[in-house]
């Protein structure tokens, strides 16, 4: 596979699950992000990795616990989420952070009942 | 604070005809800007950027001006095709002062009429 892969597509979890969301990057890319996309709004970063430390928590409700394990794998953990938590959510990684443009995965569609 | 905004939400060209999409922005300290293009179902798919020592580049097909006078940013589609209708975002980054983080605007649907 090439690019930025996400897995599931397609999430729906009650407000007591816990679930987790998947990415991987094939590009080689040292940083990747976590963004939440939800209906007429613009895209909003929740979490920065460069090199597998978070550099960025942009002020995200615990309920979402991010994972890096290696420059490749992304995870983002979720548990006893808000019905207003539906969203798409994307991962996205680059070469390095900076002045790099940002390449995403399709994304995760969660519908949290 | 800081925005990126879309002067409109929605566009609808002809097939054939240029299409130009506009940006603003507010953060004078931003030099980094990126045009994305998200078809339905897909995530952002990246199409051109632009630092802030330049006022344009040109890829095929597109042109990306920015004019940091007025902090307006336009993309330019020439000749644009069905295949071009999507939502396309602009996005600026204030690297010194933001560590790269990009801030999005709300997007531009564009439609495409054969």
């Amino acid at each position: 596979e090439t690019g930025v892969t996400q897995t599931p597509r397609h999430l729906v979890m009650g407000m007591t699950n816990k679930k987790s969301l998947k990415c991987e990057q094939h590009l080689g890319h040292n940083a990747m992000y976590w963004y939440k996309q939800s209906a007429k709004k613009p895209l909003e970063l929740m979490f920065v990795y460069s090199l597998e430390e978070r550099v960025e928590n942009n002020s995200v409700p615990s309920r979402f616990s991010p994972e890096c394990p290696n420059s490749s794998h992304l995870f983002l953990h979720l548990h006893t989420l808000q019905p207003e938590d539906s969203a798409l959510y994307l991962c996205a990684s680059s070469h390095r952070l900076g002045k790099y443009e940002q390449f995403f995965g399709p994304g995760t569609r969660l519908t949290v009942l | 604070g800081e925005s990126v905004g879309l002067h409109l939400p929605t566009l609808s060209v002809q097939e054939g005809d240029n299409s130009i999409i506009n940006c603003a922005y507010s953060n004078s300290a931003s030099d980094y800007f990126i045009w994305y293009k998200q078809e339905s179902g897909k995530g952002p798919q990246f199409i051109i950027d632009i630092r802030s020592n330049m006022d344009k580049r040109q890829g095929q097909r597109v042109t990306v001006l920015l004019n940091k006078t007025v902090k307006h940013l336009s993309l330019q589609i020439a000749a644009t095709q069905p295949g071009d209708s999507a939502v396309y975002f602009c996005a600026e980054s204030d690297f010194e002062n933001q560590g790269g983080k990009l801030i999005f605007g709300q997007g531009t649907e564009l439609s495409v009429k054969p």
